[in-house]
């Protein structure tokens, strides 16, 4: 299975900063999401990021405040932008592997974002 | 009302017990279930899948799925205090090429006490 690392594991931001944060993947893979976990609420799905492509969003979530960059096959970044305190929350990305027959989703450890 | 839904817990288990976790759906498209499990500070991890109805057995561990009632199981045997993390559900129409768009429950934390 993909070994998915993150970084920051986590952070502390201020009202109206903005976060990058790094998914890095150690075998080359097509499909990498983006969720984010609220305390009390399910996983939530941010965005899908194919390499070569613009990345797609999910209802209610926008580029211009989520954009996500996907320069090749085992990286992505996601970047909350002019953060408020609603956008504390842990931040994951996720990798398909089709190995097996069955395309698996496969969790990094995530970023536990603050916002003051 | 949500897409699905997961009792939150927490459970609290003496080590030993059976421990059953359950969530309950509303979209009869779904049709792949898995379950994954998240220690804290970890991001979740596959602890396994089925499709459409009917049991599906990995050691200690036995998910079922009842399409008829929109609701899937997660049994534990003999539990273990390892066995403490939170467990999510999860569920998607059709496992496709890829992109496969996961639907997840709130989880249901989960201590097995010594």
């Amino acid at each position: 299975s993909a070994v998915i690392s993150q970084k920051p594991s986590r952070d502390i931001c201020q009202r109206g900063t903005s976060l990058t944060i790094q998914c890095q993947v150690d075998s080359q893979v097509t499909m990498m999401f983006w969720y984010r976990q609220q305390p009390g609420q399910s996983l939530t799905l941010i965005a899908t990021a194919n390499q070569g492509s613009e990345a797609t969003y999910e209802s209610g979530f926008v580029i211009d405040k989520f954009p996500i960059s996907r320069p090749n096959l085992t990286f992505s970044t996601l970047t909350v932008s002019n953060m408020s305190p609603e956008d504390s929350s842990i931040y994951l990305c996720s990798v398909e592997d089709g190995q097996g027959g069955v395309n698996e989703q496969f969790f990094g450890p995530g970023t536990r974002l603050t916002v003051l | 009302q949500k897409e699905v839904e997961q009792d939150p817990g927490p459970l609290s288990v003496p080590e030993g017990a059976i421990v059953s976790l359950n969530c309950t759906y509303s979209n009869s498209a779904f049709q792949y279930f898995m379950w994954y499990r998240q220690y804290s500070r970890k991001g979740p991890e596959l602890l396994m899948y089925t499709y459409s109805s009917g049991n599906k057995e990995d050691g200690r561990f036995t998910a079922q799925v009842d399409k008829s009632s929109k609701y899937i199981s997660l049994f534990i045997r003999d539990s273990q205090p390892s066995d403490s993390a939170t467990y999510l559900c999860a569920m998607i129409p059709i496992l496709t090429g890829g992109g496969n768009k996961l639907t997840f429950g709130t989880g249901t934390q989960l201590k097995v006490e010594l």
